[in-house]
């Protein structure tokens, strides 16, 4: 079965400590990877998205990903989190084998302090 | 702005009625997704189009039936409405291989 965990159902940092969302997925093919947010009564926007090739990938706002095999991770990192982050922030899985539809994680919701 | 549309924004109507979801994919945009999130389910797939064609299937109920018109924008129709339903409904599209774009979601409340 394909699914996505994010153990964090809220985070709060500081503005400007880093942050970092975890995100683990199991998925029966080549899975595609991505990170959205969604700001209170917003739609979902995507931030990043990990295909193929270096594992290390770089998003909008400052927001980058790793994707790590061995673990089945795809964790979400920011070295300096602004107040403007806080939102939530859904991390998804699919593939072309599935259609493209994406499963979604239940989100981690993000606090920051001032 | 991720040139998905969704019409209407909001919908508040009552328990056993019917209501139709508008959605305008991206210009070039081939296949359109409808998710349904709410607070105990989370983000849920209902069902994918591409080009007129039913793609996939997730979690949609009977009551629930969408389609996509030769223009490409879709609707999902949404009958015998129960409590239950309330939910935020999204809508995105994409070209294959690319990643999915969303609309800004229709919040339906079921009274």
């Amino acid at each position: 079965a394909q699914s996505v965990t994010q153990p964090d159902i809220h985070i709060t940092v500081s503005e400007g400590a880093s942050l970092e969302l975890r995100c683990n997925y199991s998925y029966g093919a080549t899975p595609y990877l991505f990170w959205y947010v969604q700001s209170p009564g917003q739609g979902l926007q995507l931030l990043l998205k990990y295909f193929s090739g270096d594992t290390l990938v770089q998003g909008i706002k400052g927001f980058e990903a790793e994707f790590k095999r061995s673990q089945s991770s795809f964790n979400l990192r920011k070295p300096s989190v602004h107040w403007s982050d806080a939102a939530e922030y859904f991390c998804a899985v699919g593939s072309m084998e599935y259609g493209n539809k994406l499963v979604f994680g239940a989100g981690t919701i993000l606090r920051v302090k001032s | 702005d991720s040139g998905v549309t969704q019409t209407p924004k909001h919908l508040i109507t009552a328990t056993g009625q019917r209501v139709t979801l508008r959605c305008s994919p991206r210009s070039g945009d081939l296949s359109v997704y409808w998710y349904q999130q709410s607070l105990d389910q989370g983000l849920q797939f209902l069902i994918q189009y591409y080009n007129g064609e039913e793609r996939a299937k997730g979690n949609i109920l009977e009551r629930f039936s969408a389609q996509q018109f030769p223009d490409l924008h879709s609707e999902l129709n949404l009958s015998s409405l129960e409590l239950g339903d309330s939910a935020l409904y999204f809508c995105a599209s994409s070209v294959s291989g690319s990643p999915l774009h969303f609309g800004n979601g229709t919040r339906l409340t079921v009274t």
